[in-house]
């Protein structure tokens, strides 16, 4: 099993490109999620799914969006990036909303 | 916006010692969760706690809940080098809206 994985490991893009980040998991887990880490914040949740085909805003979804057109992909786009999205991007996933969540390595961006 | 927040904010002690976490959280909640995440990684999953239990163990690990006073801590005991690393705790209320994640608390261990 190799959990929860995301491509890219790292990626540098300039203000106003366009990227995706994909998260996939092989547990078969309902549950998806896409945070973002920077210093001194914490994780804050992105957006979530709770199933294929089903995605809800969390914390700080403006300016991303995402798809869950397969149960075991989360697929994070940034439209226009700015620098402000400069971040670490964790995906997890749980088979439960109650339970426990596993996490992906991250994926830097840096957006110059 | 943050429900869990960990107190210290960093901590450092030496290898052999115990290393105390503390996290305060705001509503009501259904279960509460600690994380380890060390530098440069993904988060780990420690132990969930569920809001009917006052204490679990794990291991070195020992997670305690005071849902009176919207608190919990978790003890690493005979601390080692290799527990260096970041501490979160996550609360799920009772709402079942998300898991919040705190701050966190960076342990430094000293051989």
């Amino acid at each position: 099993n190799a959990g929860v994985t995301q491509t890219p490991k790292f990626r540098v893009l300039k203000t106003g490109q366009s990227m995706t980040l994909l998260c996939a998991q092989d547990m078969n887990h309902e549950y998806m999620y896409w945070y973002r880490q920077d210093p001194g914040m914490g994780l804050r949740l992105i957006h979530y799914s709770v199933g294929e085909g089903t995605t809800a805003k969390g914390e700080v979804p403006d300016g991303y969006n995402v798809s869950r057109l397969k149960k075991q992909n989360f697929l994070l786009g940034l439209e226009s990036a700015a620098p402000s999205q400069t971040s670490v991007y964790f995906c997890a996933s749980s088979y439960a909303e109650r339970e426990t969540q596993y996490f992906g390595p991250g994926t830097r961006l840096l957006v110059l | 916006s943050q429900q869990g927040e960990e107190d210290p904010q960093a901590l450092s002690i030496q290898e052999g010692e115990n290393a105390t976490m503390n996290c305060s959280y705001k509503t009501s909640i259904n279960n509460l969760q600690w994380y380890r995440q060390n530098s440069g990684r993904g988060l780990v999953h420690l132990i969930l706690i569920r809001s009917n239990e006052r204490e679990k163990h794990s291991g070195r690990l020992r997670v305690t809940l005071d849902t009176s006073k919207k608190s919990s801590s978790l003890l690493i005991t005979a601390s080692r080098a290799a527990d260096t690393a970041s501490y979160f705790c996550a609360t799920l209320n009772s709402g079942n809206t998300p898991l919040v994640f705190g701050k966190g608390t960076r342990l430094s261990v000293i051989a």
